[in-house]
């Protein structure tokens, strides 16, 4: 069974850079073909799709976030690590992770998310 | 990155067939077979419902289908029934290998 969990803060200051944790279990971020993504929701709007991060290590972000985004992993800890520089009260959302599968490209489980707030 | 566009709000009667549309590109949902859906309720992570355009996750009802003309992928729902009742977001894989969301749709079974 396919699991994951956000964790990181729920509260930063204006131009703070933001750091989450995705630890998943019942799969291994080093899979061939398996990938961990990162998407957010600000309260009352859309889904926002940010990145993605492969089991080779390949990346991808959203090219209206690029500049600000890092993605990383840990197989020793089956966990994907995301960092958001000079954050805003937009950004102000909740953020989740979610297992990208070896056999498609689609995100076929998600995280409960974490909330995050910006604010002084 | 401009959204995918989805109609802001759809409903129905129990019983009845409800289709909801998603409009992009020919660099996102034209252009790839990887166009998905997903249900969320208030409060809830999102969750998958249909994959490849057409294709049903284990457990998901077969009242739920999938097709693509074009630029513009549709999720149909049949039977509406009161659970059906959610926000349903499309995606799609778009070039560069990125991803893209809907402006998603609310679903209301009168």
């Amino acid at each position: 069974q396919i699991t994951l969990k956000e964790s990181g803060p729920t509260l930063v200051k204006p131009t703070q850079t933001l750091t989450l944790t995705c630890t998943g279990s019942g799969f291994s971020i080093s899979s061939s073909g398996v990938g961990v993504g990162w998407i957010r929701q600000p309260p009352g709007k859309a889904l926002e799709w940010l990145a993605v991060i492969y089991w080779d290590d390949n990346k991808r972000y959203s090219p209206s976030l690029r500049n600000r985004l890092t993605i990383t992993k840990d197989t020793s800890k089956n966990q994907v690590v995301l960092t958001m520089t000079n954050m805003d009260p937009v950004d102000t959302a909740t953020y989740f992770c979610a297992h990208r599968p070896t056999y498609t490209s689609t995100f076929d489980m998600w995280g409960q998310g974490t909330m995050v707030t910006v604010s002084s | 990155q401009s959204a995918l566009t989805q109609p802001a709000s759809v409903s129905g009667s129990p019983g009845q067939s409800i289709t909801i549309s998603c409009t992009g590109t020919s660099s996102d949902v034209g252009g790839y077979y990887y166009v998905s859906w997903y249900q969320q309720y208030p409060g809830t992570a999102p969750k998958l419902m249909i994959y490849e355009v057409t294709n049903r996750p284990s457990g998901i009802s077969n009242r739920f289908s999938g097709s693509k003309s074009g630029n513009t992928a549709s999720l149909t729902i049949s039977g509406l029934q009161a659970e059906d009742e959610a926000d349903y977001y499309c995606s799609a894989y778009r070039s560069m290998s990125t991803y893209v969301f809907g402006t998603g749709t609310r679903v209301t079974v009168l």
